[in-house]
């Protein structure tokens, strides 16, 4: 069974430029989970997708946005790229969401973005 | 927001040694998860706990979570070079009546002894 698979696994961006970031799920998961990692914040959640449809937002402005696919595949956009945007953006899928036992997250290897 | 303390942050070990870190939370967790990482890789699930006062095993692994739902800790025993990496604990808020998504504590970085 495939892992979660993220796209691309570097990238280097200037201020200013945006940035999208792909995520296929494990087969048959269909809730798909965004963290952004950094040293200094450690894991922090963005949002999640189940059906197509964002179910939970953390706390992060509107130049961060997400979606996903019938097919279950997300992706994440940053626009308007900060210094502070630098960080691994980790992909994390789930069977289902919700309810016990649903939040357990298996995650990709992540996209390391660099922002110049 | 909700955070979770996880200490200690940074630990050193010899082969051979036990190893213990915990995370603790001023408030209510329904699920408890033991993540380890790897550089340059996401996180690698090793526990996950349901109940209060469940105690698991993976291992030379365990994890126990809290009975007052508030905390959980990780044990390693007779830890080797790969136990190297940073451990993340991760809990599931309970908000009356709904489950949040994952918070996660800060990571305990396991180093060996020079």
């Amino acid at each position: 069974k495939a892992g979660v698979t993220q796209t691309p696994r570097y990238l280097i961006k200037t201020r200013g430029q945006q940035v999208t970031l792909s995520c296929s799920p494990i087969s048959g998961h269909r809730s798909v989970s965004w963290y952004q990692q950094t040293p200094g914040q450690g894991l922090q959640f963005l949002f999640e997708y189940f059906s197509e449809t964002q179910r939970n937002k953390g706390n992060f402005p509107g130049r961060f946005s997400g979606r996903q696919f019938s097919n279950s595949r997300s992706e994440m956009n940053v626009s308007t790229l900060e210094l502070g945007d630098s960080a691994l953006y980790l992909c994390a899928s789930s069977f289902v969401a919700g309810g016990v036992g649903a939040n357990v997250l298996t995650f990709g290897a992540g996209s390391r973005l660099t922002v110049l | 927001g909700q955070q979770l303390n996880q200490s200690p942050q940074s630990m050193f070990i010899q082969e051979g040694e036990d190893v213990s870190m915990n995370c603790t939370s001023s408030s209510i967790f329904n699920t408890w998860l033991w993540y380890k990482q790897d550089p340059g890789e996401g996180p690698v699930l090793l526990i996950a706990l349901y109940k209060a006062g469940e105690l698991t095993s993976n291992g030379r692994l365990t994890a126990q979570f809290g009975i007052t739902r508030k905390d959980s800790f990780l044990n390693i025993s007779a830890s080797i070079p790969s136990d190297v990496g940073i451990y993340f604990c991760a809990g599931q808020p309970y908000y009356g009546g709904s489950q949040g998504n994952l918070i996660f504590g800060k990571g305990t970085k396991l180093s060996v002894k020079p």
